[in-house]
């Protein structure tokens, strides 16, 4: 059975960088079949995409954080991580990790593994 | 980004009812969206992918549809366990936008 853990700090101070890895148990990070994405959700409000990244390490994120934020693989340890760069505040937010089903070229699914969240509170 | 909006925010309803949930996309999709559950504390749960396509081991209760810009999920027979919050998520292009989530709560 497929698991996704989180794993970093559960708080980090302003201005500073937040860390967080994802472990993969259960299967191989190096599959062709599947991709690997980072999700937010802060207190009480929606959901939002922050990045994908697949085995080879190209990644992608979304635009309005694509200029603080990396996704890198370590497929020996079959983890993938977040670093999120100069947080303040408004980055305080469950953090997700999912896995995303790929079919070929720019063609994937939606994630159909999670991981269970960490909540990251940034704050002095 | 494509914009994904989710209607009703929230609905009070009881077991047995069948509820509606829809979601419409800013531009077409094709048929690139699934549906999540979601229970306070946990992780997004997978119900539905491309649209109409019932994920492993969810009830058969669940039933999406659509194509484009226009996606419903109805739940024929609300039961205890449904009551969550709901968010569709298209997967057309990078990158993929939640809708605002709809909260069923108990009537």
């Amino acid at each position: 059975q497929l698991q996704l853990q989180e794993s970093g700090p559960g708080l980090v101070k302003p201005s500073e960088t937040l860390s967080l890895t994802c472990t993969v148990s259960g299967g191989s990070i190096s599959s062709n079949n599947y991709l690997w994405g980072w999700v937010r959700q802060p207190p009480g409000k929606g959901l939002e995409w922050i990045g994908t990244i697949f085995h080879s390490g190209n990644a992608y994120y979304s635009p309005s954080l694509k200029t603080r934020v990396t996704i890198f693989v370590d497929t020996s340890n079959n983890q993938f991580s977040l670093e999120l760069y100069s947080v303040t505040a408004a980055d305080t937010a469950v953090y997700y990790c999912a896995r995303l089903p790929y079919c070929g070229g720019d063609c994937y699914r939606v994630p159909d593994y999670w991981g269970q969240g960490t909540l990251v509170t940034v704050s002095s | 980004a494509i914009q994904m909006t989710q209607s009703p925010s929230s609905l009070s309803a009881s077991v047995g009812d069948r509820v509606t949930i829809t979601c419409r996309a800013s531009q077409g999709i094709r048929v690139d969206l699934g549906w999540y559950q979601q229970k306070p504390g946990k992780a997004p749960k997978l119900l539905i992918y491309a649209a109409s396509n019932l994920q492993s081991g969810v009830p058969s209760r669940f039933r999406g549809s659509g194509s484009g810009t226009d996606f419903t999920l109805i739940i024929t027979s609300l039961q205890p366990e449904d009551f969550a919050t709901y968010y569709c998520l298209q997967d057309y292009n990078f990158p993929p936008t939640f809708g605002q989530g709809t909260k069923v709560e108990v009537k």
